[in-house]
Order: C-alpha cells, then structure tokens, then sequence
C-alpha cells in the first residue's frame, strides 16, 4: 500500500491567490482527516469526513478555508484568497474506522504564503 | 473535554540509556491512547495504542508504553535509546465513543509534542 498520498509537497503563494491542496487516502478507509501544523498552535483539526461525508467542519478557521471528498479516493483542501497566516504544513490523515482504530498521515503540504 | 499534557518540550538522553517520555490525559470515561512519531519533514507515524486489558503496550522499534489509570497517563519507554529515535513524539487521546456522542466526540486529540534528542 502506498499510505496516504498529498500533492503538493511544497507550496509557495502570494497573498490573495487561491491554493488547492489534494489528498488521496489509504484504500478502504472511511475516514478522512485534515489537520494544520505550526510552531505556535501545535497540531490542530480542521475537517473531518466519513464515508466523504463532512462530520465536523468546526475546525476551519474561516470562510476562506473549504474541503471536499468526491469520492472515497480524493479529497482537497482550497484556501481562498490566501493570506500569510495560513502558512503552515498541512496533513491529510485516513483511518479504517472509529474508536480504537488508528490514523495514517500524509507526508504533508508546506504551504508558504508571501 | 478531552485533553493531553505532554510536560516536557524536549528531552535529553544518552545513546543506550533508557528513555522516557512522559504524557498524562483527560478524559470522560475510558480512554483510546496512542503514541505518535514524526521526524523532520515527514508525516507524523503511528507508534502504539492501548484499548483495553495489559496496561504494558508494545509497539514499534522497541517503544512500549504503560497506562496508569489511576495517575491518569500513558508515559511512552524504551530500554535503550538509539541516535535515530531523534524525532518529535506525540501522545494522543480519544474518549469511547456511545451512540449519545456527539459529531466532535470523534476527535482524536494530541498533545504539544515532546522533543526526543538521543546523544551519541
């Protein structure tokens, strides 16, 4: 299995443009999850779905930030317009199940906003 | 809530030395408990988990870790320490999940991270 897949790995922007991160899952799990990661806020949930059905949305800092799931194989991530703040390493996590199963993370996406 | 202390940012061991990095929870009810690692500029990497029966864990490359109910925590060990366990480790909680959970009850919730640096 190839894990969890994300495009791009590096991500480099100017403020205002729009940025689209991609994720694709491990086969078979139903749970998909975005996280962002910075120096100062740690590791924080954004979005998660179930069955690409978003469940909790509560962690996406503003309207500027919007996820998708398609399909069970590719989900994506849009900041727009993107501002210097949202610089951070952004994961993309997939599990089998619920409860007692664990997450599989991607290898993550640096985004860079000048 | 749920919640996870990791209380040392960083932690300093010598090459061959046992090594323990430590982690405490919050939680309503019984705990799922994990232990995450991430090395520079990679995703963060599963380790170990407890879910119920032998408080001793044992996970990848020699770590293992203990939960302690009553002291509430989940402190992540190896007998002794290599120069490329060098990495961030996380600690991690999630609460059981009921049919009266709600859609948040769902999150997984990690700690601050702790720093591991092995010296040769």
């Amino acid at each position: 299995d190839a894990g969890v897949i994300q495009s791009p790995r590096h991500e480099v922007t100017e403020m205002g443009q729009e940025v689209t991160l991609r994720c694709k899952p491990i086969s078979g799990h139903d749970y998909l999850f975005w996280y962002r990661q910075t120096m100062m806020r740690g590791l924080e949930l954004l979005i998660y779905f179930n069955n690409n059905v978003p469940i909790d949305d509560s962690g996406m800092p503003e309207d500027r930030f919007s996820a998708k799931m398609p399909n069970a194989s590719f989900s994506t991530l849009k900041i727009q317009p993107s501002e210097p703040r949202d610089s951070a390493v952004y994961f993309c996590a997939s599990s089998r199940g619920q409860g007692a199963y664990e997450q599989y993370f991607g290898p993550g996406t640096r985004l860079t906003v000048t | 809530a749920q919640s996870v202390a990791q209380p040392e940012d960083q932690v300093n061991v010598a090459e061959g030395n046992p090594l323990t990095v430590k982690c405490t929870y919050s939680v309503s009810g019984n705990p799922y408990l994990f232990w995450y690692v991430q090395y520079p500029n990679r995703g963060l990497q599963f380790l170990l988990k407890y879910i119920t029966g032998d408080n001793l864990v044992k996970g990848s490359y020699g770590f293992e870790a203990e939960f302690n109910k009553s002291q509430t925590s989940f402190h992540l060990k190896k007998p002794s320490a290599l120069v490329s366990d060098s990495a961030l480790y996380f600690c991690a909680v999630r609460a059981h999940l009921s049919r009266y959970s709600g859609a948040g009850s769902y999150q997984l919730t990690f700690g601050k991270g702790t720093k591991l640096s092995v010296i040769p």
